[in-house]
């Protein structure tokens, strides 16, 4: 259990570049969820995954955010026409489902700032 | 709609005290509960978790955290705090009906004094 891991760990762009953002989560989890966290607040979800299946989208992530997670393995969150506003710590989690419980372990997050 | 209140922004507390930071929570089912640490820069790491049975709960590092129901609390505590304790401390409360997708609190940022 190597657990969840994040490329890259920083990111800084400018204003209206695109960025993409990498996830692997822990072997044989079958979920897989995105948060964004800002300075001084609890994280907030994004959107999350259960294999390849896209199952959930918060009202937070706007038609410039889009994710992925082809074969039900690793996952990239993408953000076009970056803003300022986007400057944020992005964390991914994973976990394994069974009957409904299940723990999310999260990855080191990767932190965005626009310039 | 599902949500988390840390009551304290933040805490101070002395090396060897005690300590319990406050979680307050609000779901319309069957809540599960977990606490969480991040130090700067970090990512989270689990200390504990609640979905059903014994509602004192023990986690790693020496924390525990109890549910009451009657209350919409999920409390954590640890008897003696020691300095690499200090980091922020996140509640956040999930559920089947939701994904288990979690609502995280605002956090708390315990300092520990010498």
């Amino acid at each position: 259990d190597t657990g969840v891991s994040q490329d890259p760990r920083h990111k800084i762009t400018k204003r209206g570049q695109n960025v993409t953002f990498r996830c692997d989560p822990i072997s044989e989890h079958n979920r897989l969820y995105w948060y964004r966290q800002t300075l001084g607040q609890g994280p907030e979800f994004l959107t999350y995954f259960q294999n390849e299946a896209q199952l959930e989208k918060s009202r937070l992530l706007s038609d410039r955010f889009s994710a992925e997670r082809p074969k039900g393995s690793f996952s990239t969150l993408e953000i076009q026409r970056t803003e300022q506003g986007d400057s944020a710590m992005y964390l991914c989690a994973s976990s394994l489902s069974r009957r409904g419980t299940d723990t999310q372990y999260f990855g080191p997050g990767t932190r965005l700032t626009v310039l | 709609a599902q949500s988390v209140t840390q009551p304290d922004i933040h805490i101070t507390v002395s090396e060897g005290a005690s300590l319990e930071l406050r979680c307050n929570y609000s779901y319309g089912a069957t809540p599960y509960l977990f606490w969480y640490v991040q130090s700067p820069g970090q990512g989270l790491q689990l200390l504990l978790k609640y979905f059903s049975g014994d509602t004192l709960v023990q986690g790693i590092k020496g924390f525990e955290a109890e549910f009451k129901r009657s209350q919409s609390s999920f409390n954590l505590r640890k008897p003696s705090v020691h300095w690499s304790d200090a980091a922020e401390y996140f509640c956040a409360v999930g559920g089947v009906n939701a994904g288990n997708m979690l609502t995280f609190g605002g956090g708390t940022r315990l300092m520990v004094k010498p």
